[in-house]
Order: structure tokens, then C-alpha cells, then sequence
């Protein structure tokens, strides 16, 4: 067990429809990541947070946003969703700098 | 920006065979993890090695910096090893910020 929580497992939507997948990180840790799997694009980093900021920008489309909050659990949110959203959504955290990430078991996402 | 290059991207092995599986990366890095994703998507973090060797059970995995490869040894391997290896390179800018580059993986199947 990483520790790291991520709710649903599991999610079916239809398209054009919102979503939002939550994280908890690890105990003590500050920051968080989200990554997409898809079937063609292998993991690929959307964004970092650290201690409720900002602080890197990967391949996140603008339909898809993320925050962090005080007690440090995340949020990424899915708009106007597409066929090609479909996905593994992985969450990591770590205590930031250059200490490694550790992943949750991710949210299932399929839209219909 | 940095590459991740893993080989063979595909093996298959008969249940006690050993094998090693590569990682190399274009450019110097400030932390390097093995992953093993198991069927179920589950991300497993096998080792944080920025450089050196480690060993944990039939695992054991190196990281020469300098030439900028890495290794992962699988001994006696089991069909419980079966999935996907990653490895995932860290590019850190400072400022806590920073995040995991993975390669396309190298998918093991261990055969009774």
C-alpha cells in the first residue's frame, strides 16, 4: 500500500459530461502529481501541485483543471468529456524537491 | 526535452528464467524509479535508484549516472512478475518543481 488514496476506482460517464477524481496524499507528504494513461500515450504528466500551488504544467488540456487544498488532498476535474478521455488517471505524492513519487491505484475513466 | 528509452519492449520468459531489462536516458538525472504495473493497473514503486545498486529479494536493479542507463535484474522469475516495467526518469527545475518522464515500458510475460 502506497498510501496514497484515490476515489472512485471505477468511473463510467457519457460524453460532454463533468467529473472529478480526488487524491489523498501520503501522510507528511506536500506534493502532488496527476498523470493519464492512455492506450496510445503511455503516462503522461498533467500537472504538479505543492502545499496548494501550482507548481508544473505537463500535457493538461484546458477542458481539465486541478487544485489542491489546505489539507493537501486534490482534485482534478474533467470537462465536456470525449471518447479519448478515457483513461487511467494516476495521483502520485512525495515530499517534493527530488524525493521519489509514490502512485495510487489510480481511477478507471470511461466515457461513453 | 528528455528521452526514455526502455528495451525490450516486449519478453517473454518460461516461470524460474532470470532477465535484465534496460533503461536509458538522454540526459542527467536527479532521480530514477522502477515501477512494475501489474495487471490490474496497479503501480508499483520497485526502487528508487539515482544511482548505485539495490537489491530487494529477486530484484535487484543499478544506475550508472554517468552513462546514463539503468538496469533491473529479475532472478528465478515467477508469474506473479507478469506486467509492465516502467522506468521514470525525475526532471527537477527546482522551487519544488519537478516531475516523473516515463519510457513505453517493457511488457514481461512469465510463462508456467
Amino acid at each position: 500500500d502506497s498510501g496514497v488514496t484515490q476515489t472512485p476506482k471505477h468511473l463510467i460517464t457519457a460524453t460532454g459530461q463533468r467529473v472529478t477524481l480526488r487524491c489523498s496524499p501520503r501522510s507528511g507528504d506536500l506534493s502532488v502529481y496527476w498523470y493519464q494513461q492512455s492506450l496510445d500515450q503511455g503516462l503522461q504528466f498533467l500537472i504538479q501541485y505543492y502545499n496548494g500551488e501550482e507548481r508544473a504544467k505537463g500535457n493538461i488540456l484546458e477542458r481539465f483543471s486541478a487544485q489542491q487544498f489546505p489539507d493537501l488532498h486534490s482534485e482534478l476535474n474533467l470537462s465536456s468529456l470525449e471518447l479519448g478521455d478515457s483513461a487511467l488517471y494516476f495521483c502520485a505524492s512525495s515530499l517534493g524537491g527530488e524525493s521519489p513519487l509514490h502512485f495510487g491505484n489510480g481511477t478507471r475513466l470511461t466515457v461513453t | 526535452g528528455i528521452q526514455v528509452e526502455q528495451s525490450p519492449p516486449d519478453l517473454i520468459l518460461q516461470e524460474g528464467a532470470n532477465s535484465t531489462l534496460r533503461c536509458n536516458f538522454s540526459d542527467s538525472v536527479n532521480n530514477l524509479q522502477w515501477f512494475h504495473q501489474n495487471p490490474w493497473g496497479q503501480l508499483i514503486n520497485l526502487f528508487y535508484i539515482p544511482s548505485g545498486t539495490k537489491q530487494n529479494g529477486r530484484l535487484s536493479a543499478t544506475t550508472v549516472a554517468t552513462e546514463r542507463y539503468s538496469l533491473l535484474y529479475i532472478s528465478s522469475s515467477q508469474t506473479t512478475d507478469s506486467g509492465v516495467y516502467f522506468c521514470a526518469v525525475l526532471l527537477y527545475y527546482g522551487g519544488s518543481q519537478g516531475n516523473l518522464i516515463f519510457g513505453k515500458g517493457t511488457k514481461l510475460s512469465v510463462k508456467p
